[in-house]
């Protein structure tokens, strides 16, 4: 079975652009959580949905959006670039909404460099 | 402070000796407690989970003081494959937001 995956990899865009990013969770999890690495800290949590709705949001500005389509897939929008949101942005998938007790699965991530 | 606290390191060890690595954490409200693994330009990995009993699984043993808020992760008999980073993660009660510590870089060497 596919993990979770993510697109694209690689990802240079400028100063005021607006990026999308894709992430397709574990076949039957319906828990997506989107986190922001950036380089030399851990993974900072940016937002979490499940069935459609948003459970969780975290400390990031309204540049940051999501959703959650109706096959749990996801996408994470960041408008009016700056070079700061430069990161690795993972996504994450577990089955249900747990609490917490279940392990979450990790995408390869979508490298984001701003110039 | 962070909500999460590691050393960053890096740990230089050679192969075949125990490394202990520590975490605390802030907030008692937590619930879950993990160690992922980071490869270099990789996605985290879970590792193990962390239980207040302590649990081993192979060369790991995790360990959880949930009075003073501490998180150990033991490696013993290190191999060249265990160098990577290693990150403490803490959960909320009812919730899914994992918190990340900085994590901890380890190196093994021949």
């Amino acid at each position: 079975d596919a993990g979770v995956t993510q697109s694209p990899t690689h990802l240079i865009k400028t100063r005021g652009q607006h990026v999308t990013l894709r992430c397709s969770p574990i076949s039957g999890h319906k828990s997506v959580s989107w986190y922001q690495q950036v380089l030399g800290q851990g993974p900072q949590f940016i937002f979490q949905y499940y069935e459609k709705e948003e459970r969780g949001r975290g400390n990031f500005p309204d540049r940051f959006s999501a959703r959650q389509f109706p096959n749990y897939s996801s996408e994470l929008n960041v408008n009016a670039l700056l070079l700061g949101d430069s990161a690795l942005y993972l996504c994450a998938s577990s089955l249900v909404f747990t609490g917490g007790d279940q392990p979450q699965h990790f995408g390869d991530g979508t490298r984001l460099s701003i110039l | 402070r962070k909500e999460v606290e590691q050393d960053p390191g890096p740990f230089n060890v050679p192969e075949g000796a125990t490394v202990a690595f520590n975490c605390t954490y802030s907030n008692s409200a937590s619930q879950s407690f993990f160690w992922y693994r980071q490869d270099c330009r990789k996605e985290p990995k879970l590792l193990m989970s962390v239980y207040s009993s302590g649990n081993e699984d192979g060369r790991f043993t995790a360990q959880l003081n949930r009075a003073s808020q501490y998180i150990s992760l033991l490696i013993r008999d290190s191999k060249l494959s265990d160098s990577a980073t290693y990150l403490c993660v803490v959960n909320y009660i009812n919730t899914d937001k994992l918190i990340f510590g900085t994590g901890t870089r380890l190196q093994v060497f021949p």
